[in-house]
């Protein structure tokens, strides 16, 4: 089955300063890159997507691209803000079976 | 719509009590997945249905552990007997077939 790997486990940067959060998967079949950021207390909610059909994605300071032949994903935001300040997870799942993993997720801290 | 709606939002129980967890799932959505969260294991996939069917409930943890959709707009996941290892948030997502899963509110567990 599918194993997804997420690094690093914690990471603190300064307001203003960008952050990576990076995701490796190991089942080629699967075709669907979801991230989700999770508050204290809250339920993950998703931020932002990306399918195997395409190598980049970007809504307003958020970004994640894709490398399928290396198995890696990435989240990248810019211009970080204390409100983003979360525990964000990337997930892997094929459109076929809907069977979605979860990486081990990364807590975000945003210093201002 | 309301989104995903579990109940309780809350539960408290003995040990070798039973416990049974609610969740309605997004109007018109046909797969519903159930996770477990801890601080130690993370984000972990229990089972999910497709069209009210169980699909994959390999994450089901032991046979103490039981989940039913016995219709489109309900579901249960059952624990019986408790122990105080499965203290934790569940969480229930659901679907439309288009992959992006949407996360109900959770049930905060706790088993003394």
């Amino acid at each position: 089955g599918e194993n997804v790997e997420q690094h690093p486990s914690t990471l603190s940067v300064q307001e203003g300063d960008s952050a990576v959060i990076k995701c490796t998967y190991s089942d080629s079949a699967s075709n669907y890159f979801p991230w989700y950021k999770q508050e204290l207390g809250k339920r993950p909610q998703l931020i932002i997507d990306i399918r195997s059909n395409v190598g980049e994605k970007k809504d307003q300071r958020i970004a994640v691209t894709l490398n399928k032949t290396a198995k890696h994903f990435s989240l990248h935001i810019t211009e970080t803000q204390p409100e983003d300040s979360a525990v964000y997870f990337c997930a892997a799942s094929s459109s076929n079976n809907n069977d979605m993993r979860f990486g081990a997720g990364t807590r975000l801290t945003v210093k201002p | 719509d309301a989104g995903v709606i579990q109940s309780p939002r809350h539960e408290v129980t003995e040990m070798g009590q039973e416990v049974t967890l609610r969740c309605k799932p997004i109007s018109g959505h046909n797969s519903l997945f159930w996770y477990r969260q801890t601080m130690m294991r993370g984000l972990e996939l229990l089972i999910y249905f497709n069209n009210n069917v169980p699909i994959d409930d390999s994450g089901m943890p032991e046979d103490r552990f039981s989940a039913k959709m016995p219709n489109a707009s309900f579901s249960t996941l059952k624990i019986q007997p408790s122990e105080p290892r499965d203290s934790a948030v569940y969480f229930c997502a659901s679907s439309s077939g288009t992959v992006e899963q949407y996360f109900g509110p959770g049930t905060r567990l706790t088993v003394t």
